[in-house]
């Protein structure tokens, strides 16, 4: 299996701008995971979705903030407006049913300027 | 209630030495306790996981101690080798449930093992 794809792994982008990363978990896994990690504040669980549904979003910051999971495959995290405050190396992980192991993508390395 | 601390925020060792790092929670609904390696540019990785049913365990160089009573865990990682040079952090989550594997993570430990 390839493990887990995030693309773009690296996106710089203006203040204001809409910035979308993507998502691919490992075929079979039931669960999907947001985490944002920054030097102030760690590693962030944003939020995370069971079969496609969000179940916990109370970690997403803001209303600028959104994800979707339109089907098992695949899964967004936008940002609009972007602002510098949200640089920082977001991660997808992914997970199976009943199994507590989480298996975290590469990231992407987002820099808002 | 939610808060996982981690100590120290960074630590160095001689290669062959021990290295342990500790964590300490709050929140009783935990009941999984895994840590996690982060090599630089990477994704965290599992390293190892306790539940509290039982005091320790053990992966070959890595052992987590976990006292329930305390509500702290620890990882030791004997004959501590450059390779192990990462930052790790311990994490925990409720078991069981939609909520198991909703990970709470401490703030990180650098290790770094000189050869």
């Amino acid at each position: 299996d390839a493990g887990v794809i995030q693309s773009p792994r690296h996106e710089v982008t203006e203040m204001g701008q809409e910035v979308t990363l993507r998502c691919k978990p490992i075929s079979g896994h039931d669960y999907l995971f947001w985490y944002r990690q920054t030097m102030m504040r760690g590693l962030e669980l944003l939020i995370y979705f069971n079969n496609n549904v969000p179940i916990d979003d109370s970690g997403m910051p803001e209303d600028r903030f959104s994800a979707k999971m339109p089907n098992a495959s695949f899964s967004t995290l936008k940002i609009q407006p972007s602002e510098p405050r949200d640089s920082a190396v977001y991660f997808c992980a992914s997970r199976r049913q009943g199994v507590g192991e989480q298996y975290f993508g590469p990231g992407t390395r987002l820099t808002v300027t | 209630q939610q808060q996982v601390k981690q100590s120290p925020q960074s630590l160095i060792v001689q290669k062959g030495g021990i290295s342990i790092i500790n964590c300490a929670y709050e929140n009783t609904a935990f009941d999984y306790f895994p840590w996690y390696q982060q090599f630089p540019g990477k994704g965290p990785a599992l390293l190892i996981a306790i539940r509290p049913d039982v005091s320790e365990k053990k992966e070959g160089r890595f052992t987590i101690s976990f006292n329930k009573s305390a509500k702290q865990f620890s990882l030791h990682i004997m004959d501590s080798q450059p390779g192990d040079s990462a930052t790790y952090f311990c994490a925990a989550s409720p078991a069981g449930g939609t909520s198991y594997g909703k990970l709470t993570f401490g703030q990180g430990t650098i290790l770094t093992v000189h050869p």
